[in-house]
């Protein structure tokens, strides 16, 4: 079953601490993406990576870092400069970015509650 | 600056009425525009996108450029149609989204 995985669907961290947010996609996408979801203002773009080895900020990168070792995985680590990091994390992905568009597979999301 | 614009934080609606979700955009250029749906306990998914011109579950949404929208519609509600909506515009190697309306349809 093609899709993509985000886990763990649940993540509980002390203030300080970094956590990494694992999405893992097997529909052999090249473009993926890293969004927040807040309540009251939608989804906001976080990262993305349209190639291996090749990534981009997107509107709220700070305080956020990912690396794009392989095609399936795209990993986010929150850090503790993040300053509010409580929030809904939702990863997508799509075949390829431009020309015709393909929409974006989203994962299950993970929500992280920092105390 | 581009942007997307959901006026509504929540619409609240009978089982068969007419809904209209709207949304209005910012782009220079010519836009292409969609709209995601995401279902209790579902992942976020495309209902429809506006260069396709289809009709999914009901809903129909027409670009018209000279206001600068593009507003969902169904014209009779269903309570299964209950769900967080979101206009998203396309930009050069992003998506853009709105901050969402959550319709609820009431028996």
């Amino acid at each position: 079953d093609g899709g993509i995985t985000q886990s763990p669907k649940y993540l509980f961290r002390k203030e300080g601490q970094n956590v990494t947010l694992s999405c893992e996609q097997n529909l052999n996408h090249d473009a993926m993406y890293w969004y927040r979801q807040d309540p009251g203002q939608g989804l906001r773009l976080i990262y993305y990576s349209q190639i291996v080895n090749d990534f981009q900020k997107g509107d709220i990168a700070e305080g956020y870092s990912v690396s794009r070792e392989k095609k399936e995985s795209f990993p986010l680590t929150v850090t503790s400069a993040q300053k509010n990091p409580t929030a809904f994390y939702l990863c997508a992905s799509t075949p390829k970015w431009g020309g015709q568009y393909s929409p974006l597979h989203f994962g299950n999301g993970t929500r992280l509650t920092v105390t | 600056a581009q942007r997307v614009t959901q006026p509504e934080k929540l619409l609240s609606v009978f089982k068969g009425a007419p809904v209209e979700l709207k949304c209005n955009y910012s782009y220079s250029g010519s836009p292409e525009l969609f709209w995601y749906v995401q279902y209790s306990r579902q992942r976020l998914q495309l209902l429809l996108r506006h260069i396709s011109r289809e009709s999914i579950k009901g809903f129909t949404a027409d670009l018209n450029k000279g206001e600068t929208s593009f507003h969902l519609k169904k014209p009779f509600a269903q309570e299964e149609d209950s769900a967080m909506y979101y206009c998203a515009l396309k930009s050069t190697n992003k998506l853009i989204f709105g901050t969402g309306t959550l319709l609820a349809v009431q028996p």
